[in-house]
């Protein structure tokens, strides 16, 4: 069965922290996919990022950063430098590549940025 | 591109009403819509697949007859709450795939129900 674990359920830091955001996934395909959402109040999601399950390479984009590790089934989220308008619930999600492609989505963490 | 709509972004409807929420693909063909469900500080939990001109496929737990989908063109899926009570009260979020290439999800900004 797939399943996606975020084990953190809230974080709180203070602006200008660097906190790390973890993602535990489980399947049995050899091809899939992983995303990060950012779901601020007003509840849309805001598309992060997409990983093939082939490409193992790190990610980088301004404050945020993704390391994902097939050995550890992990896909974990970095912000470095936090700032106040990073405060929202964050999903990390599987993608299976077979029949309609459904997404599994994780339990979210709410992270807090305190000012 | 890639930009998805839904309609209304609120709504609040008596118990007992039917209500309808419309997702819209603005700028491509979807093949496949989905239809999440999330309650407050919960995870989007999927309700149904639905593919253009066929009946949708309902994930277990989710009763049909309450929630209909209907897809009806290749930029167009809505979901009914049919005979509303409190407990439908959540925000439903709709996203559209091509069903090609890496068959993202480009998602909805959500509707808002409440059901008094």
């Amino acid at each position: 069965a797939q399943k996606v674990t975020q084990a953190q359920t809230e974080i709180s830091v203070v602006e200008k922290e660097d906190v790390t955001l973890d993602c535990v996934y489980e399947t049995r395909d050899t091809t899939y996919y992983l995303f990060w959402y950012k779901q601020p109040p007003s509840g849309e999601l805001v598309f992060l990022i997409r990983r093939n399950s082939f490409d193992e390479q790190n990610e980088i984009s301004g404050r945020y950063s993704w390391n994902f590790q097939k050995s550890t089934s992990s896909f974990n989220f970095t912000i470095t430098a936090s700032q106040v308008v990073d405060s929202a619930v964050y999903f990390c999600a599987l993608s299976e590549t077979s029949g309609t492609y459904k997404y599994i989505f994780g339990t979210g963490t709410r992270l807090k940025v305190l000012a | 591109g890639a930009v998805v709509s839904q309609h209304p972004s609120r709504v609040i409807c008596k118990s007992g009403t039917s209500v309808k929420i419309e997702c819209r693909s603005l700028d491509f063909q979807a093949t496949t819509m989905f239809w999440y469900r999330q309650f407050p500080k919960q995870s989007l939990m999927l309700m149904a697949t639905s593919n253009e001109g066929s009946k949708a496929t309902y994930e277990q737990g989710v009763e049909k007859d309450k929630f209909l989908i209907n897809h009806a063109s290749l930029t167009l899926s809505t979901l009914t709450v049919t005979s509303a009570h409190p407990e439908d009260s959540s925000f439903y979020i709709c996203s559209a795939s091509l069903q090609t290439g890496n068959y993202e999800q480009y998602f909805g900004p959500g509707t808002r129900l409440t059901v008094t």
